[in-house]
């Protein structure tokens, strides 16, 4: 299986400010024949389902902020979070679907510093 | 608009038996391929299984291959999972996926005595 891992753990940031999430994955998840990255980022609030972020690693899905960015190819990857608002406190997942059975990080949790 | 709504989930004793449902909608579901996720309390999300659009190839997560079947039903647009011999480990919410940015809002599955 391939192993997705973020870092850091958690961070707290002020608002306003920005914030990064790290992600490497344990082989490469860029499929040659497309040029794509095989990389969703997830947010996941308390009590709701995950919900996309980004796809095809720097992809943006429909009514995501702008504030939201994706970066990276092949095995690392970032989630860049421009000006956090409050709203963004949550667990946040990379998963990659390059592979039929599915492997996701292990969650970074951001917070209000 | 893409639809998925689980069912099913409940509390069992330990060694028991459980089937989740999921019922699909507004997309061609005999030609998707399928997914369930699950999510332990507090933790991290975990691919379980998929299965393709004709139900044809399954694929299962290790720590339920041989106890869980996944199948479905693409003339009602249903998706199935089986979950044979239980244990407290499985306990989790458990979710269906069309793919990263279609999931439904999940069943919780409770094992315990």
């Amino acid at each position: 299986d391939i192993v997705m891992t973020q870092s850091p753990d958690s961070l707290a940031v002020s608002l306003g400010e920005r914030a990064t999430i790290n992600c490497k994955s344990s082989q490469s998840v860029l499929y040659n024949s497309n040029n794509k990255s095989y990389l969703a980022w997830y947010q996941q609030k308390p009590g709701q389902p995950p919900k996309l972020l980004i796809y095809w690693a720097s992809a943006r899905a429909s009514g995501v902020p702008d504030r939201f960015s994706g970066s990276g190819s092949g095995t690392d990857f970032t989630l860049t979070i421009n000006s956090l608002q409050a709203e963004d406190v949550a667990v946040y997942y990379c998963q990659q679907y390059y592979s039929t059975s599915w492997t996701f990080g292990q969650g970074t949790k951001v917070e209000i510093k | 608009e893409v639809q998925l709504l689980e069912s099913g989930g409940g509390l069992v004793q330990p060694g028991g038996s459980l089937r989740l449902s999921c019922a699909a909608s507004g997309f061609t579901f005999s030609t998707s391929v399928m997914n369930w996720v699950r999510q332990a309390p507090g933790k991290g999300l975990e691919w379980v299984s998929a299965i393709t659009g004709s139900g044809g190839s399954t694929y299962f997560a290790d720590s339920v291959k041989g106890r869980f079947t996944i199948s479905r039903d693409n003339s009602n647009n249903t998706l199935f999972l089986q979950m044979n011999s239980l244990r407290a480990e499985d306990t989790a919410v458990y979710y269906c996926a069309k793919d990263a940015a279609a999931w439904g809002q999940g069943t919780l599955v409770t094992v315990s005595s």
